[in-house]
């Protein structure tokens, strides 16, 4: 079936304006995650949505930084007044329950 | 919170040798430890994971073994081969409210043909 999709693959901002990234999670997962990825490092968790429950929101870095979950499929991240700090590759995930977590391809952010 | 740390950051191997790469995890309530494996420029995809509930766990050419007194884990690849080249995650996680994974800097491996 089809994985976790994300769009769009590559975004180009500048600094001070506000994007949308979105996650589409394989169809069932009831658990949704956002990692941001930094050039050459490892993944950071952001948030985590869980069914029908208050999302974890521990590892967003600034009130920035913001997700939704819709009807407990589509998700989206939302980055206000975006820095050049905030260029990183930002990967989406799903998991059934608490199984193996899917990626998507990721979002390329660059900042300008 | 959790901290995950691994090691080294670069590995070259001769294609054929084998290679290992360990973690360690401070949080002693973790107890799920999986393995992803990112090729260049592709998204993170599992290779391998373990539970607190046992030592060790195979498949193939990949095992990995979980020492939880020493709260580390390791990676052992054998009879590398040119594709095995990628970087490679550790992560560690418990199962209580969340299954939030903290991973660990990566791993570049480079299997040399």
């Amino acid at each position: 079936g089809a994985g976790v999709s994300q769009s769009p693959s590559n975004k180009v901002t500048e600094k001070g304006k506000d994007v949308e990234l979105r996650c589409d999670p394989i169809s069932g997962h009831t658990a949704l995650y956002w990692y941001r990825q930094s050039l050459g490092q490892g993944l950071e968790f952001l948030i985590y949505f869980q069914g029908n429950s208050a999302p974890d929101k521990s590892g967003l870095p600034s009130d920035r930084f913001s997700a939704e979950r819709t009807g407990g499929s589509v998700s989206t991240l939302t980055i206000q007044r975006t820095q050049q700090e905030d260029s990183a590759v930002y990967l989406c995930a799903s998991s059934l329950d608490f199984g193996e977590q899917y990626f998507g391809p990721g979002t390329r952010l660059t900042v300008t | 919170g959790e901290n995950v740390e691994q090691h080294p950051s670069t590995l070259s191997v001769q294609e054929g040798d084998s290679a290992v790469i360990k973690c360690t995890y401070s949080d002693s309530a973790s107890n799920y430890f999986p393995w992803y494996k990112q090729e260049l420029g592709k998204r993170p995809q599992l290779i391998i994971d373990i539970r607190s509930n046992v030592g060790e766990k195979k498949d193939q050419r990949i095992a990995v073994t979980l020492n939880k007194t020493a709260k580390h884990f390791s990676l052992h690849i054998t009879e590398t081969q040119p594709e095995d080249s990628a970087v490679y995650f550790c992560a560690a996680s418990d199962s209580g409210s969340a299954r939030q994974l903290t991973f660990g800097s990566g791993t570049q491996l480079t299997v040399l043909p």
